[in-house]
Parts: structure tokens; C-alpha cells; sequence
């Protein structure tokens, strides 16, 4: 069974750093699309970022810069580190898995991110 | 940066009836757009990707059309389980991007 589980989210202060894990399982993380989105509290989603299965890695303006997106393959866990963060960084991120266009068929529960001093 | 403007953001409906939710693209996006629905404190779910594809799994009231700029999300005989959030996604170049949201509320 396919599945992703995200760690890594808690409370840091602006400026400070954080570490987002997605682990998968039921598949390879080092031949899939994987991406990470965001949607703050009462809001929309928000695209973040995302790695191809070739390990082309791509990020919303409001990322570039400040945070990257990895894979551990022996691991398969996708990594997004924050540096940098800012008070409207605070949001549910979630990763998932991209089988094709428009094509987001598992999604992890999210992890909570809140930045605040 | 793509634009999709989704409307309506809220609409109220009863168990039984056909709803009808818009996206339109800032510019030709092709078919890749997908549908996903959400509920409080919950993932999205994937329903409708392609356009036009039914997700496995997703019962087959639900239904997508369109392509170019132009896309609609139809729930016929709406069922309980169906109020929720539902979003766009388009992938057809970055950023993705969302239209932003609309809420399937109880009439």
C-alpha cells in the first residue's frame, strides 16, 4: 500500500530553521515526482516545491532562496529544510506523490509548521 | 504565474442535487488540471485528474470537462459525503498553482 508520513513541523522563531521529512513507502521515492504544498490556517493551498524523478528541483518564489527540497533514497524520505523562516511560513505542509499530469494521487497527512516568537 | 479563478467560492445544496464548480485559466493550460476535495483537517483527496479522468475509487457522480481555459467540476445526486472543499490544481507550468477553493456547504 502506498503511503507518505511527514514529520519535522513544530514552533520556531522567526529567522530559525526547520527540517520537514516525507517518508514513503509502496514505492520508490527515487522514481517518483514528489512535491510539497502548504496551506496556512483557513487558507488555500499553496504550491512549495517540488523534485522530478531525474532530481530536477523546482520552488515558488516565495521558497527560492530559503528553503530546499532533497531525497535520502535509501531512506526513501523526501526532505524540505527551511532556513530563513518568516511569520507567513506558518502553515500545514503536506507532501505528494505525482504520477503524471495534474496527477497527485497520495497525499501525506500533513505537519504542522507554526513560526512565531 | 498561471492564474485560476474558481468560482463560487461557497454554495449551499441539498442531498440529491447536481453542482456545478468553475476554474478558469489565466491562459491555455492543456488538459492538465486536476480536482481535488478536502475536508477540515484532512489531506486533499485526488477526484479528477486529466481534466477528465475519474480518480479509482471516486464514485462516478462525479464528473470533469473542459481543456484550454475552461473547466468544470459536476457532482450529480449529491450525496452526504460530498460537502467538503474542492480545489483545481493546474500543473501545466510553474509555479502550480490553486484556485481558491469552493465550499460545498448543507443547504
Amino acid at each position: 500500500e502506498v503511503q507518505l508520513v511527514e514529520s519535522g513541523g513544530g514552533l520556531v522563531q522567526p529567522g530559525g530553521s526547520l527540517r520537514l521529512s516525507c517518508v514513503g513507502s509502496g514505492f520508490a521515492v527515487s522514481t517518483t515526482y514528489l512535491t510539497w504544498f502548504r496551506q496556512a490556517p483557513g487558507k488555500g493551498l499553496e504550491w512549495v516545491s517540488a523534485i522530478s524523478s531525474r532530481g530536477r528541483t523546482d520552488y515558488a518564489d516565495s521558497a527560492k532562496g530559503r528553503f530546499s527540497i532533497s531525497r535520502d533514497n535509501s531512506n526513501n524520505t523526501m526532505f524540505l529544510q527551511m532556513n530563513s523562516l518568516r511569520v507567513e511560513d506558518t502553515a500545514v505542509y503536506f507532501c505528494a506523490r505525482r504520477r503524471g499530469p495534474a496527477y497527485f494521487d497520495y497525499w501525506g497527512q500533513g505537519t504542522l509548521v507554526t513560526v512565531s516568537s | 504565474a498561471i492564474q485560476m479563478t474558481q468560482s463560487p467560492s461557497s454554495l449551499s445544496a441539498s442531498v440529491g442535487d447536481r453542482v456545478t464548480i468553475t476554474c478558469r485559466a489565466s491562459q491555455d493550460i492543456r488538459k492538465d488540471l486536476g480536482w481535488y476535495q478536502q475536508k477540515p483537517g484532512k489531506a486533499p483527496i485526488l477526484v479528477i485528474y486529466a481534466a477528465s479522468s475519474l480518480q479509482n475509487g471516486v464514485p462516478s457522480r462525479i464528473s470533469g470537462s473542459g481543456s484550454g481555459t475552461d473547466f468544470t467540476l459536476t457532482i450529480d445526486n449529491l450525496q452526504p459525503e460530498d460537502f467538503a472543499t474542492y480545489f483545481c490544481l493546474q500543473d501545466y507550468s510553474y509555479p502550480w498553482t490553486f484556485g481558491q477553493g469552493t465550499k460545498v456547504e448543507v443547504k
